[in-house]
């Protein structure tokens, strides 16, 4: 059975840096194929892709937010950690990590997300 | 980078069929589209990967035979046979386009199926 799982500070004052920590089992990120990106979603607005890694280090990062955004691997500890700096209200969202398949018939890091964890609120708020 | 739209709201009796549509943006007609449930406290869930032709490339573990994908042109519809209750949800697609550093992934606006 594979499980994601986020977890972090759910509440950050303006400008503060948050660290998330998206805990998995169940897969490798050392297996070819494989990586785990990060998804928001504002309360009441669609989903928003920020980030993703692959097995090879890979990294992918929302145009938008690409100055504000780290990822990082550690596969000794089966996890994924994404950095947001100089955070805002409008960040206020639920937080998922989720598994990414690469489709091979496209390339290029084309794939799904699946599985998904089950999200953390974070609320930016002084 | 494409755009996917969708209808903010769809509905449908219980037993009956849906088909919700994903519009790519133009440009984007070849793309593939990954549909997503996502209900209130749980992630997401996949449902379905498919491509311009209408084939699933992947099914979501334990999405039931009710659950189907076309593609035609721009399009991308999730049609939903004999609907139940657990199937009211948000549905959103997501699409990914480029490569390496000018790679982009995107979500559509979502649709809220009731089940009336």
């Amino acid at each position: 059975q594979i499980t994601l799982k986020e977890s972090g500070r759910t509440l950050v004052k303006p400008t503060q840096t948050l660290t998330l920590t998206c805990s998995f089992s169940g897969f490798s990120l050392t297996t070819p194929g494989v990586g785990v990106g990060w998804i928001r979603q504002p309360p009441g607005e669609a989903l928003e892709w920020l980030a993703l890694i692959y097995w090879d280090d890979d990294t992918r990062y929302s145009p938008s937010l690409r100055s504000r955004l780290s990822i990082s691997k550690d596969t000794t500890k089966n996890q994924v950690a994404l950095t947001m700096t100089n955070m805002d209200p409008v960040d206020t969202a639920t937080y998922y990590c989720a598994r990414r398949l690469v489709d091979y018939s496209v390339g290029s890091g084309s794939g799904w997300f699946d599985p998904w964890g089950q999200g953390i609120l974070v609320t930016v708020s002084s | 980078q494409p755009m996917l739209t969708q209808p903010p709201s769809a509905s449908a009796s219980l037993g009956a069929s849906v088909t919700l549509t994903c519009t790519l943006s133009s440009a984007y007609g070849g793309s593939k589209v990954d549909w997503y449930q996502l209900k209130p406290g749980k992630g997401p869930q996949f449902v379905m990967r498919v491509d311009s032709g209408g084939i699933v490339v992947s099914r979501g573990d334990g999405i039931p035979d009710r659950f189907s994908v076309l593609g035609s042109g721009l399009n991308r519809f999730l049609t939903i046979k004999n609907i139940q209750e657990e199937d009211e949800s948000d549905y959103f697609c997501g699409a990914d386009h480029g490569s390496e550093s000018n790679f982009v992934e995107v979500f559509g606006g979502g649709t809220r199926l009731t089940v009336l």
